[in-house]
């Protein structure tokens, strides 16, 4: 079976510092992979969406990067973190050719920008 | 266009009473339309999906009822439970391109009272 991780699950970080937030799915192979972001009472936001090594798109303008070293490895980061960057980070994959409709999502990452 | 618009963005249900969450959307070329529910401080979970080929499918307690020519789609759940109470997004997508990219609603918090 498929699953998905996401680490750290909370992090607390001063205005200014580095970011680094990864996520790893096991049991699939070529899975499309997403970061969203969820500001408190607030919907889904699409931040990076990958279909491959190598491959992002952006689809919000900001300081925030993604990077996917691996085939089952997505990574978020920035080099600058702002106040605005507070929120709950998700991850998500879906089969890119059985079912690439149909994401999971991971538990998340509380990140607290001080 | 490329907006799912969601409604009511709060609910309060008796227990055993029926839920019903709204979505309309603008973009024809939309084809696949999935419900995800989400627990606070968890990610979100695939509920039930739906492809514009049929008007009706049925998991359960939960029903989506979609409405081509309107451009409508709504989730009902019947005989809601306090269990149910969670946060509840609709979403659309366009299936071709295999990128499984989702557009999502708002969300809706659902509160089922004992």
């Amino acid at each position: 079976s498929q699953t998905i991780h996401q680490w750290p699950a909370t992090l607390v970080q001063p205005v200014g510092s580095p970011l680094s937030l990864e996520c790893t799915v096991e049991g699939t192979s070529n899975p499309n992979l997403y970061w969203y972001r969820q500001a408190a009472g607030r919907g889904l936001q699409l931040l990076f969406y990958s279909v491959g090594i190598g491959q992002i798109s952006s689809e919000v303008p900001q300081n925030l990067s993604a990077s996917r070293p691996q085939d089952r490895q997505f990574i978020l980061s920035s080099k600058k973190l702002l106040l605005s960057d507070s929120g709950f980070y998700l991850c998500a994959w879906s089969a890119y050719f059985r079912d690439p409709d149909t994401q999971y999502f991971g538990p998340g990452t509380r990140l607290t920008v001080l | 266009q490329q907006q799912v618009k969601q409604s009511p963005q709060s609910l309060i249900v008796q227990k055993g009473g029926i839920s019903i969450i709204n979505c309309a959307y603008e973009n024809t070329a939309f084809d696949y339309f999935p419900w995800y529910q989400q627990f606070p401080g968890k990610g979100p979970a695939l509920l039930i999906a739906i492809r514009p080929d049929v008007s009706e499918k049925k998991e359960g307690r939960f029903t989506i009822s979609f409405n081509k020519s309107a451009k409508q789609f709504s989730l009902h759940i019947m005989d809601s439970q306090p269990g149910d109470s969670a946060t509840y997004f609709c979403a659309a997508s366009i299936a071709s391109g295999n990128t499984g990219k989702l557009i999502f609603g708002q969300g809706t918090t659902l509160q089922v009272k004992p």
